[in-house]
């Protein structure tokens, strides 16, 4: 089955600056890859996603890239805030069962 | 999207009783998941919920321990039965929203067994 790895565990970064958090996956047939904002006492929430027919995906200060070469994927947070601060997941699932396999999480933390 | 409800929100149980937890969705849904997340740790998948058909537990997980019911397509109940303290968790459901893929999840419910 699907292996997720996700790294770093912990994130601590400086509002403002940039955030990276990076997934390698196993299966070469994953071809959908969701990444999930997760605060303390919530439940996980979609944030972006990308398909593996597309190479970069931006919404606002958040960017997702894909390698299905190297089978490897990226957040990519800008201009950091506070509120940013959450532990994110990503996750890699194949077409079908569309059932996800997550990553351990990375807690990011943002001082003001 | 869906939005999604959990009962309880958090519960204090005694160890040898039982809980069971309402997800409730916005929007009919096909399939509903049920996944258990303790403390610090990813999200682990406990089963899959589709309506009309019995629950498909993962390894590690079985129908007597999490029993799992799907009356309709915007609502399942997931129970904890014979809890001990290792059953202390966030428990969660989620929907897969129309075929994309695309999960969403409840707030969770946090069960702590004493």
């Amino acid at each position: 089955g699907e292996n997720v790895e996700q790294h770093p565990s912990t994130l601590s970064v400086q509002e403002g600056d940039s955030a990276v958090i990076k997934c390698t996956y196993s299966d070469s047939a994953s071809n959908y890859f969701p990444w999930y904002k997760q605060e303390l006492g919530k439940g996980p929430q979609l944030i972006i996603d990308i398909r593996s027919n597309v190479g970069e995906k931006k919404d606002q200060r958040i960017a997702v890239t894909l390698n299905k070469t190297a089978k490897h994927f990226s957040l990519h947070i800008t201009e950091t805030q506070p509120e940013d601060s959450a532990v994110y997941f990503c996750a890699g699932s194949s077409g079908g069962s569309y059932i996800p396999t997550f990553g351990r999480g990375t807690s990011l933390i943002v001082h003001p | 999207s869906a939005v999604i409800s959990q009962k309880p929100s958090r519960d204090i149980c005694q160890r040898g009783t039982s809980l069971t937890i309402q997800c409730q969705v916005d929007s009919q849904v096909t399939m509903m998941f049920w996944y258990r997340q303790q403390p610090g740790q990813s999200l682990t998948l406990i089963a899959t919920a589709n309506q009309g058909s019995e629950a498909t537990y993962e390894s590690g997980f079985v129908i007597d321990k999490f029993p799992i019911s799907r009356p309709n397509l915007t609502f399942s109940t997931l129970t904890v039965s014979n809890l001990s303290p290792e059953d202390s968790s966030i428990y969660l459901c989620s929907v897969e929203w129309q075929g994309v893929g695309e999960q969403y999840f409840g707030p969770g419910t946090r069960l702590t067994v004493t």
